[in-house]
């Protein structure tokens, strides 16, 4: 069974860059199995798709989120990342890790929370 | 504001049956049948119950079911127990240009 958990700086500066990893185990980010995907949750509020990216390194990303948003793979440690840049305050939130497949958001990491702030 | 409407909140009570709805449009819920519906308790993350519209995967209760007519999807919650009590979300897919849209979440309260 995969099972997925994420890391990153709790506190990030406005203006600056948003770096989470989410690291897999129990399968495999090469395997055509799943599309790994960030979903987002603002505190207090509802959960927001951020992307995905296949095994094949095609990604798909929120139109509202695209020109500031990377999904990526690092098949050697078995991790994806994602990037968020010039982030503001409305980018605070839970950010969880999770695989879609096919149709669904079908594993979830624990989810890690992301402030920022000066 | 979020794509899918829910009710903020819903309750019932142990043993009865309550249902949530999920309105969207004909570009999302109405469009698809990929609807997915998680509970997801206080500081938790969210847990998938039901996918593709009325299919459970393995390991949740057959209490939990799913359906939709037109731009409305529902879950169904039969036989509620207090751990049933949760925030539950909608989502859909929305086409190859907007991909999965979620709804606002509702809140489960058992009497």
């Amino acid at each position: 069974q995969v099972q997925l958990q994420e890391s990153g700086p709790g506190l990030v500066k406005p203006s600056q860059t948003l770096s989470l990893t989410c690291s897999v185990s129990g399968g495999s980010v090469s395997s055509g199995d799943y599309y790994w995907s960030w979903i987002r949750q603002h505190p207090g509020k509802g959960l927001e798709w951020i992307g995905y990216i296949y095994s094949s390194g095609s990604t798909y990303y929120n139109p509202s989120l695209k020109s500031r948003v990377s999904i990526s793979l690092d098949t050697s440690k078995n991790q994806f990342s994602l990037e968020v840049t010039s982030v503001t305050a409305a980018d605070t939130a839970v950010y969880y890790c999770a695989t879609k497949r096919p149709n669904a958001f079908d594993i979830w990491g624990q989810g890690t929370m992301v402030t920022v702030s000066s | 504001q979020s794509a899918l409407t829910q009710p903020r909140s819903v309750s019932g009570s142990p043993g009865q049956s309550v249902t949530i709805s999920c309105t969207g449009t004909r570009s999302d819920v109405g469009g698809y049948n990929y609807v997915s519906w998680y509970q997801q308790h206080p500081g938790k993350a969210p847990k998938l119950m039901i996918y593709d519209v009325n299919k459970r995967p393995s390991g949740v209760p057959d209490r939990f079911s799913g359906s939709k007519s037109g731009n409305t999807a529902s879950l169904t919650i039969s036989g509620l127990q207090a751990e049933d009590e949760s925030d539950y979300y909608c989502c859909s897919f929305a086409g190859s240009d907007t991909f999965w849209v979620f709804g606002g979440g509702t809140n489960l309260t058992v009497l």
